[in-house]
């Protein structure tokens, strides 16, 4: 069945430093493939989605490409803010059902 | 756009009792989605509904959880009789039937099992 392995947390990083937080998946054909993110005490929101190969996804400074070949799909701020403390869940939808693939979740902290 | 919509936001009960979370999703969308949320497991899907019947219940812990969609505009989750092991945070979502489309979620509900 398909899975989305992500990076074992929590990160700590300073302001202004560069983040990656790795996701790997497997999957058959073509999924789609998002980043949510969790504030404290909220639901998951989406963070940004590429629907096909080489797609970028962006939004707030985050992105997050789609590589098909590596079939990874990391995720990258150039300069965290700490706002940005939160828990990030990489994950695919795969075939014609809704049903989302989740990653087990990564916690980030940004010290100031 | 109002969101995904649950309530409670926060129950606190004494073990055995029965447990009703209810959720409002957003207007439009035909996938409905439980999920379970706690530290030992994570995230956990429980249960999912396309036009407001049950696609998959694999992820339903037991007899004791059930959940039904009598329209397009609610959905519960019922536990009888709720146990301590119960205690977690449920989560509501919904989404338009596509596989490129988000899911939305609710801001869930906190549930305490004493």
């Amino acid at each position: 069945g398909d899975s989305v392995t992500q990076m074992e947390g929590p990160v700590t990083l300073s302001e202004e430093a560069f983040l990656t937080i790795n996701c790997t998946y497997t999957a058959t054909g073509y999924p789609s493939l998002f980043w949510y993110v969790q504030y404290p005490g909220e639901g998951l929101q989406l963070l940004l989605k590429a629907t096909k190969a080489d797609d970028k996804g962006s939004n707030k400074g985050f992105e997050a490409t789609y590589r098909k070949e590596t079939t990874s799909f990391h995720l990258e701020k150039g300069s965290v803010q700490v706002s940005d403390s939160a828990v990030y869940f990489c994950a695919l939808v795969n075939g014609g059902y809704q049903k989302v693939t989740f990653g087990t979740g990564t916690k980030l902290q940004v010290i100031p | 756009d109002a969101g995904v919509i649950q309530s409670p936001r926060h129950e606190v009960t004494e073990m055995g009792q029965e447990v009703t979370l209810r959720c409002k999703p957003i207007s439009g969308h035909d996938y409905l989605f439980w999920y379970r949320q706690t530290m030992m497991r994570g995230l956990e899907l429980l249960i999912y509904f396309n036009n407001n019947v049950p696609i998959d219940d694999s992820g339903m812990p037991e007899d004791r959880f059930s959940a039904k969609m009598p329209n397009a505009s609610f959905s519960t989750l019922k536990i009888q009789p709720s146990e301590p092991r119960d205690s977690a945070v449920y989560f509501c979502a919904s989404s338009f039937g596509q596989s490129n489309q988000p899911q939305h979620f609710g801001d869930g509900t906190r549930l305490s099992i004493l």
